[in-house]
């Protein structure tokens, strides 16, 4: 019950493509989905995150979708550029503040 | 303003040493939480301080492992007579002291590797 499941482990993408990264949960506690960037060497690091009471927020190239009923968010990168080529990480927080992670999953966005 | 401090960035350690990471929370941040990484997985929570006090240690294994963040300087996580399953980025995040719930902010991280 405290899993997210992400998939897939590895995406490759074209340049200017769409890149959908997708999560699914089983605790109905959960009450905000950030979704994190991390590339080699460095921190896990804040992207955009979403609470239940909305379906889509979007923020430039990325926007998280949000199904509450499937208990399922993704997001999706558009206009995917060499630049995003990272691992991300979505995440769950059941209104404390234990992060529950997903496993990653690797882009790799192709000139 | 700086941000998670985390140091050293890199660190090895015979089998049987100490490990000893730290961590200095981004300025009037008061809460610190450490979480470990295992090559190709996401991040694990282990511990969650406040200055001089362990809230949550849920995620700590029982043995050979503490943390602690004292009134004065960083928070530090400790493993004692590591083995090679300790070898993993041990990331530390803090956020300010409020009411309701703010993000947390990752440092760079340590990662250890155990030889």
């Amino acid at each position: 019950q405290q899993q997210v499941k992400q998939s897939p482990q590895s995406l490759i993408v074209q340049k200017g493509g769409i890149s959908i990264i997708n999560c699914a949960y089983e605790n109905t506690a959960f009450d905000y989905f950030p979704w994190y960037q991390q590339f080699p060497g460095k921190g896990p690091a804040l992207l955009i995150a979403i609470r239940p009471d909305v379906s889509e927020k979007k923020e430039g190239r990325f926007t998280i979708s949000f199904n509450k009923s499937a208990k399922q968010f993704s997001l999706h990168i558009m206009d995917s550029q060499p630049g995003d080529s990272a691992t991300y990480f979505c995440a769950a927080l059941p209104g404390t503040y234990k992060y529950i992670f997903g496993t990653g999953t690797r882009l790799k966005v192709l000139a | 303003n700086a941000g998670v401090m985390q140091n050293p960035r890199h660190l090895v350690r015979r089998r049987g040493q100490e490990a000893r990471l730290r961590c200095s929370p981004m300025k009037g941040h008061s809460h610190v939480y450490w979480y470990r990484q295992l090559p190709e997985e996401g991040l694990k929570f282990m511990v969650y301080l406040q200055k001089e006090n362990i809230i949550d240690e849920s995620g700590m294994p029982k043995e050979r492992f503490s943390a602690e963040f004292p009134k004065e300087g960083p928070s530090i996580l400790r493993i004692q007579q590591v083995v090679r399953g300790d070898s993993a980025a041990y990331f530390c995040a803090s956020s300010p002291l409020t009411d309701d719930f703010t993000e947390a902010f990752f440092g760079q991280g340590t990662r250890l590797t155990v030889v």
